[in-house]
């Protein structure tokens, strides 16, 4: 069972606008939310985070959003850049013993074009 | 630092040959992380260590996987013996401290194929 799910695999830009990706989970003890970025042939890389007490973090051109009644995530881009184009996974962690755990989707693959 | 290095980078072999995947964590880092990519399961925790000690090894598929930690720069994943559905992308990452507010860090991976 796939507690966090990323339903679209790839998404197609044009440079310079924005580029949203989206993740549902289903888990509602998840209360701390990541996103990381994975270039080929390389270990993914963490890019921004989000915990429950909030509904937006900001970090330069990214932004996440959380929607904790929809149990619904996303990832802003603004604006797109080619060096964007990766593949995107969310991911979910819960407090307590096993905080330790990130529970992955299976990833978007974005693609910026020039 | 040189970030969390991985060894070898592509393994190739055949079913039931004994398969070892290394790690070397970022020096200074307390925990320890190894997952598996697949296309049909995404990322999946295969186990972690903190401070050297295995603490979750629940994402461990069967018992012809192995890990150890024998010392705070080195970790083995070891499969014996191993089977073409252990195809994957073995990724270690280690971060300073335990939690998800700890960054963790990922190594390039080991892309493994078993014919």
């Amino acid at each position: 069972d796939q507690q966090v799910k990323q339903n679209s695999p790839s998404l197609s830009v044009q440079e310079g606008r924005i580029s949203i990706l989206n993740c549902d989970y289903t888990n509602s003890m998840f209360d701390y939310f990541l996103w990381y970025k994975k270039y080929p042939a390389e270990g993914p890389t963490f890019l921004i985070s989000i915990s429950s007490i909030k509904d937006k973090n900001e970090d330069g051109r990214f932004t996440v959003f959380l929607n904790k009644s929809a149990k619904h995530l996303s990832l802003h881009i603004v604006p797109s850049q080619p060096g964007d184009s990766a593949v995107y996974f969310c991911a979910a962690s819960r407090s307590g013993g096993s905080n330790y755990k990130l529970t992955f989707g299976k990833g978007t693959l974005l693609t910026v074009n020039p | 630092d040189a970030g969390v290095i991985q060894s070898p980078r592509h393994e190739v072999t055949e079913m039931g040959q004994e398969v070892t995947l290394r790690c070397k964590p970022i020096s200074g880092h307390n925990s320890l992380f190894w997952y598996r990519q697949t296309m049909m399961r995404g990322l999946e925790l295969l186990i972690y260590f903190n401070n050297n000690v295995p603490i979750d090894d629940s994402g461990m598929p069967e018992d012809r996987f192995s890990a150890k930690m024998p010392n705070a720069s080195f970790s083995t994943l070891k499969i014996q013996p191993s089977e073409p559905r252990d195809s994957a992308v073995y990724f270690c990452a280690s971060s300073l401290e335990a939690g998800a507010q700890e960054t963790q860090y990922f190594g390039p991976g080991t892309r493994l194929l078993v014919l």
